[in-house]
Formats: structure tokens, C-alpha cells, sequence
């Protein structure tokens, strides 16, 4: 069964940091783009981060450049979002998701974790 | 960066009905599109790529169009499981960004 299982979220200061995690099984991780999308209580989707298969490409949404990092290895089929510098703001469920790309373009998001909590707050 | 506007906010409708939602992106994003069902609690599904490709195991009463700024997903005969949120995406760039989401409630 292709599945994404995220972890690592909970409730955190401003200013403080949290590292979610994704574990992949059920398919070739290392073949696929992966991304993280959160949504904060009430409000729509927002894409967060991409990564390219091999790490070699990363790309993020303009909130959160210089705070987040995402990251992968490919030998432990995981998928990794560092958060630094939190604020109230960053507050959501964050979800990873699987890219598929096939001839060089993308299909949207078609596998997705069922998320983990993030709660900043003093 | 690219606004994408979904209008309506919530649609209210009985099952049966043929339900269209569209979705304005504010520059051209070619045909770089998805959209996706969410229901309350849980993770979001792809139902559409490509502006009109559906997904793997889709129903066939979903379908998708639209190029360039303006998108549509309809729903040609509304289920009782089709209530649920949608929302589009745009992946022209590798900026990518969401609809608000439109809410398709029981009338």
C-alpha cells in the first residue's frame, strides 16, 4: 500500500523549533518530487516546500524562506521539514505529499500523509 | 506570485445536481492545474491534474477544464459523498499556490 506517514509536530514557542518527519513505504521514494502543504485551522491549503528527487532542488513559499528547510533521504524513504524562528502564524496541519513527474511535468499531488499538528503558542 | 480566486466561496446544492466551480488564476498558468476534494479532518485528494486529466480512480462525473486564467471543475451529478471542499492549484512556476477553496454543502 503506497503510504505517507508524517510525524514530529506538537506545540511549540515563538521563536522555537520543530523538525516533522515523513516516512514513505509502498512505493520508489527516491522517484518522486515530494512536498509539504499546510493549513491552518479554519483556512485553505498552502503549498509549503518542494524538493526535487535527489535533494538537489528546493523550492518555498515566500513565509517561510530563511526559516524552513525540507530535506530527504532517499536510503530511509523520509521526508523531513526543519522549522526554525516559529510564529504564531506557522500554526497549521502540515501534510507531505508525492509529486509525481512524468516528460518533465508535474501531476499535481497525488499522495498525500494524513498529517501532523504544529501549535505555536506561548 | 500567482492568485488563484475560486468563486463560489460555498455553493449549496441537493444531490442530483450538476455543480461548476471556477477558478481564475491572475497570470497565464497555461494548463498547469489541479483540483482536489477535502473532507473535514482529513487529507486532501487529487481529483484532477493537468486542468482536465483525472486522476486514477476518479469517477467519471468529475471533470475538469480551462487554460490560460480561468479554470472550471464540475460535477455532472452531485453525490451524497461529493460534499466536501474543493480546491484548485496552480504548478506553473515552481511557485505553487492554492485556491481559498469552495465548500459544496447539502441544500
Amino acid at each position: 500500500e503506497v503510504q505517507l506517514v508524517e510525524s514530529g509536530g506538537g506545540l511549540v514557542q515563538p521563536g522555537g523549533s520543530l523538525r516533522l518527519s515523513c516516512a514513505a513505504s509502498g512505493f520508489t521514494f527516491s522517484s518522486y518530487w515530494m512536498s509539504w502543504v499546510r493549513q491552518a485551522p479554519g483556512k485553505g491549503l498552502e503549498w509549503v516546500a518542494n524538493i526535487k528527487q535527489d535533494g538537489s532542488e528546493k523550492y518555498y513559499v515566500d513565509s517561510v524562506k530563511g526559516r524552513f528547510t525540507i530535506s530527504r533521504d532517499n536510503a530511509k524513504n523520509s521526508l523531513y521539514l526543519q522549522m526554525n524562528s516559529l510564529r504564531a502564524e506557522d500554526t497549521a496541519v502540515y501534510y507531505c505529499a508525492r509529486v509525481p513527474r512524468r516528460a518533465s511535468i508535474f501531476h499535481g499531488m497525488d499522495v498525500w500523509g494524513q498529517g501532523t499538528t504544529v501549535t505555536v503558542s506561548s | 506570485d500567482i492568485q488563484m480566486t475560486q468563486s463560489p466561496s460555498t455553493l449549496s446544492a441537493s444531490v442530483g445536481d450538476r455543480v461548476t466551480i471556477t477558478c481564475r488564476a491572475s497570470q497565464s498558468i497555461s494548463s498547469w492545474l489541479a483540483w482536489y476534494q477535502q473532507k473535514p479532518g482529513k487529507a486532501p485528494k487529487l481529483l484532477i491534474y493537468k486542468a482536465s486529466s483525472l486522476d486514477s480512480g476518479v469517477p467519471s462525473r468529475f471533470s475538469g477544464s480551462g487554460s490560460g486564467t480561468e479554470f472550471t471543475l464540475t460535477i455532472s451529478s452531485l453525490q451524497p459523498d461529493d460534499f466536501a471542499t474543493y480546491s484548485c492549484q496552480q504548478y506553473n512556476s515552481y511557485s505553487w499556490t492554492f485556491g481559498q477553496g469552495t465548500k459544496v454543502e447539502i441544500k
